[in-house]
This record gives structure tokens, C-alpha cells and sequence, in this order.
């Protein structure tokens, strides 16, 4: 299948700094793209879905200035939390709509752990 | 609303064993139905989805799920069980959105196969 890697796979930051979190589709191209946040022991959860070259569409209750989503290229999107708190602290994975020959697929991340100290 | 619900927190089956894991849903219109496979510190692995067709969907690593529209139910189930299957397994609903779809998870359940 699709590959999507995602760029640090962990990071370790102050609180009040901000942390970019890359995700790449490999060798497709991938006009949407979803940010998903996993708690530990925990379902993930839905933040947001970046489309190529507009807006984000955010989930309710995911704080657009606290977590910006930017989706330049069709093979990039960048998730960057600012100013970063202990309570940020998570498991953050992004994935990738596919459509093809098999109808439309979703591949995922390896995803990046954030420790906000 | 739609919703996975996943009622076990945790499987615990002896190796050699079937295994179940349970998924009942809750959409409107025609399910899209997923399972994932998730290893400590990785993201989510595809196992086998249905869309439509037969009941029985068989995925990776010898993992089946059925589809049972009158339960609304899509458990998973091997026939016999891998300590390597030890692992948190999601199951997940497809579902319309604006602009497209999206998928929504189960709470998931982590797997225990004793050798």
C-alpha cells in the first residue's frame, strides 16, 4: 500500500515552545489529509482534515490557533501546536485519502510522540 | 449519531486459541466498516474493511471480521490465535462528511495471546 511517513517520530519540548509535526505521502499524491490525536490507552481522535491548498476543517472542540494545519503541497501537510502545554502532551498521527483502483483507502502514519515538559 | 463501540477493554486468549474481538456500530445508511492493528509506539495498520459482498471479509494475517447487518455487529475473529498478535485493534465507521468523509474509531481493544 501507500506509504505516509510523518517527521520527528518523537520530540521532547518546553512548555511554550511550538512544535511542527511533518506527514508525506511517499509516493502518492494526497489532496486530503487527516490529523488525528491518540490519548494513551485511548481512541484516536479526529482533530482535523487538511485539504490541499484551503483551510483546514476542524472537529469540534479542536482549537484552530492552538493547532494550525497547513496543507501546501499534495504531498505535505504540517501540523504545528503553539505554545505547547504538559496537557498536549500526546500521540499525534496523520493519515492520507487515497483513491484508486480499490475506491478510496486511507493510510496511516507511524506517527510522532509530543512530550511537553 | 454514528458511533464504534467496542465493548472489551482487553482479550485475553491462550495461543493456539480462536479470538474474538467485538464491534457493534451505529450510522445511518450503508456501513463502511474497518479494522485496524496498532504495535506499541506505531501508527495504524489496515486489516480488512468491508464495503459490501459477502458477510465474512478475510484480511491480513489470517484475520477475518463478519459483517451482521441485523446486530449491526462486525467482530473480529482468527481462527487460531499468534502470541505476535498481541496488540490494540480498532474498529472503525466510515462516514460522510463535508467535503468528503471521515472515519471514526473505536475506543479500541488491546489483545493479550499467552504462549
Amino acid at each position: 500500500g501507500a506509504v505516509v511517513s510523518q517527521h520527528p517520530s518523537r520530540v521532547i519540548c518546553k512548555s511554550g515552545t511550538s512544535v511542527k509535526i511533518e506527514c508525506r505521502s511517499l509516493d502518492f499524491q494526497a489532496t486530503t489529509m487527516f490529523w488525528y490525536r491518540q490519548f494513551p490507552k485511548k481512541s484516536l481522535m479526529l482533530m482535523a482534515t487538511s485539504n490541499e491548498g484551503s483551510k483546514a476543517t476542524y472537529e469540534q472542540g479542536v482549537e484552530k490557533d492552538k493547532f494550525l494545519i497547513n496543507h501546501a503541497s499534495l504531498t505535505l501537510s504540517t501540523l504545528t501546536v503553539t505554545s505547547a502545554h504538559p496537557e498536549d502532551s500526546s500521540f499525534y498521527i496523520c493519515s492520507a485519502r487515497v483513491t484508486g483502483l480499490a475506491g478510496v483507502e486511507q493510510f496511516f502514519g507511524p506517527g510522532t510522540r509530543l512530550t511537553v515538559l | 449519531a454514528q458511533s464504534v463501540a467496542q465493548p472489551e477493554d482487553q482479550v485475553n486468549v491462550a495461543e493456539g486459541n480462536p479470538l474474538t474481538v467485538k464491534c457493534t456500530y451505529s450510522v445511518s445508511g450503508n456501513p463502511y466498516l474497518f479494522w485496524y492493528v496498532q504495535y506499541p509506539n506505531r501508527g495504524l495498520q489496515f486489516l480488512l474493511k468491508y464495503i459490501t459482498g459477502d458477510n465474512l471479509v478475510k484480511g491480513s494475517y489470517g484475520f477475518e471480521a463478519e459483517f451482521n447487518k441485523s446486530q449491526t455487529s462486525f467482530h473480529l475473529k482468527k481462527p487460531s490465535a499468534l502470541v505476535s498478535d498481541s496488540a490494540l485493534y480498532f474498529c472503525a465507521v466510515r462516514v460522510l462528511n463535508t467535503g468528503g468523509f471521515k472515519t471514526i474509531f473505536g475506543a479500541g481493544t488491546r489483545l493479550f495471546v499467552k504462549a
